[in-house]
């Protein structure tokens, strides 16, 4: 079985492009979570969705960054507009249905903004 | 406002030897508790959970304990093997929803 996919593994932008960052879950999982790890810090949630739709967003930025879970193909998280300080791993997770607290990760974008 | 901390930011272990890793929580509607181990370049890969409801989960060489009084929980590994060495972090969540995670102990075993 395929473990969590994250692609690209590295992505570098210049200042004021878009980064797009792509994650198939676990086959089965319904909800796919998102992270951020700055530079030696812990990781931090961003956002959390189920097909279609957004669960809880209280941890993304309220500016240039989006996400969505589409009935059919992989979670997007979109950054617009880069600024260095979205330099960073973006970690995507995902967990089989309610009753199920262990979440899997996958590798991580590294995100490096220039 | 970490909710969850780890206060070590390192630790070195004799291999062989028992490897304690802590964390320290403060809200108290977490009701389950994971531990992760990350090695560089990679996501974190669970390691072994714990709901609020108990005070002890073994699998193998790990150990989980849950001081709800105290709001604490570590992580007992032993025997301690180099394959063991990389950060491991400590997370909770309530509801089967967001991981709120810790800042993470570096473990290094020493042969």
């Amino acid at each position: 079985n395929a473990g969590v996919m994250q692609n690209p593994r590295h992505l570098v932008r210049r200042r004021g492009q878009e980064a797009r960052l792509r994650c198939s879950p676990v086959k089965g999982h319904s909800h796919v979570y998102w992270y951020r790890q700055l530079p030696e810090e812990g990781l931090k949630f961003m956002v959390y969705l189920q097909k279609e739709n957004i669960i809880d967003e209280s941890g993304m930025p309220k500016e240039r960054f989006s996400a969505e879970f589409p009935k059919e193909g992989p979670s997007i998280l979109r950054i617009q507009q880069v600024v260095r300080g979205d330099s960073a791993a973006y970690f995507c997770a995902s967990s089989p249905p309610p009753g199920y607290n262990e979440q899997f990760f996958g590798p991580g974008t590294r995100l490096t903004v220039l | 406002d970490q909710q969850v901390k780890q206060n070590s930011p390192s630790l070195s272990v004799q291999e062989g030897r028992i490897s304690i890793l802590n964390c320290d929580y403060t809200n108290s509607m977490f009701d389950y508790f994971l531990w992760y181990k990350k090695y560089p370049a990679e996501g974190p890969t669970f390691l072994i959970s714990i709901s609020s409801i108990k005070d002890k989960n073994e699998d193998g060489r790990f150990t989980v304990f849950l001081n709800k009084s105290a709001k604490h929980l570590s992580l007992h590994i032993v025997p301690s093997q180099p394959g063991d060495s990389a950060v491991y972090f400590c997370a909770a969540n309530f509801g089967n929803e967001k991981l709120t995670f810790g800042t993470g102990t570096r473990l290094t075993i020493i042969p």
